[in-house]
């Protein structure tokens, strides 16, 4: 069965630190990798995406790791604030079928502390 | 530009009964795909329909099922509903992912609980 798996579960950072969320996954088939903020009452909001020829994608202070042969990326948050405080997906899009269909991770609440 | 919209935003069922969701996909969108969301869990894709037909579904039962109208909006309908069905329910619209589209805009969902 197709899985992406997330960790941490949940994670608590002090304004200004970096927050690390990592991801693996096993389906070669995979080829784009988003990551989706959400927010309580509101559904996921696409942050930022990679595919798997390139190993580092920046936007801003937000920073895609991702890792080929070890089949794992993570995101990393510069300069954490409390507005970032949400919950984090990562996710997979499968190349084989005709719907693209992304497979999500279980996610990764994040609070930032002022 | 409104994005994705979805109604109703809540709803309560009892077990055994029926249930319809709609969704309004993102101006421009012509591919709604529908998410199945528990508490605390990522979203779970369900099914995607593109030029009225059902274009690949997710590990779920016939229970559930849909339709696509020619202006793009979409239905999920959920028969015999169970306990287990209570989630929040997403839908994504974009445009034709087979053609190479990427991004997928999620609505803010429909909260279903079953008692």
């Amino acid at each position: 069965q197709q899985q992406v798996k997330q960790s941490p579960q949940s994670l608590i950072v002090q304004k200004g630190g970096i927050s690390i969320i990592n991801c693996a996954y096993e389906n070669t088939a995979f080829d784009y990798f988003p990551w989706y903020q959400q927010f309580p009452g509101k559904g996921p909001a696409l942050l930022i995406a990679i595919r798997p020829d390139v190993s580092e994608k920046k936007e801003g202070r937000f920073t895609i790791s991702f890792n080929k042969s070890a089949k794992q990326f993570s995101l990393h948050i510069m300069d954490s604030q409390p507005g970032d405080s949400a919950t984090y997906f990562c996710a997979a899009r499968d190349a084989t079928g005709s719907a693209r269909q992304l497979t999500f991770g279980s996610g990764t609440q994040l609070t930032v502390l002022p | 530009d409104a994005g994705v919209t979805q109604s109703p935003t809540h709803l309560i069922k009892t077990r055994g009964q029926q249930v319809t969701l709609r969704c309004s996909p993102k101006s421009g969108h012509d591919t709604v795909s529908w998410y199945q969301q528990a508490l605390g869990q990522g979203p779970q894709f369900i099914f995607q329909y593109y030029e009225e037909e059902e274009r690949q579904r997710g590990n779920f039962p016939d229970r559930f099922s849909g339709h696509q109208y020619p202006n793009y909006s979409s239905e999920l309908n959920v028969n015999a509903l169970l306990l287990g069905d209570s989630a929040l329910y997403l839908c994504a619209s974009s445009l034709d992912p087979a053609s190479g589209a990427n991004v997928l805009t999620f609505g803010a969902g429909s909260r279903l609980t079953v008692l």
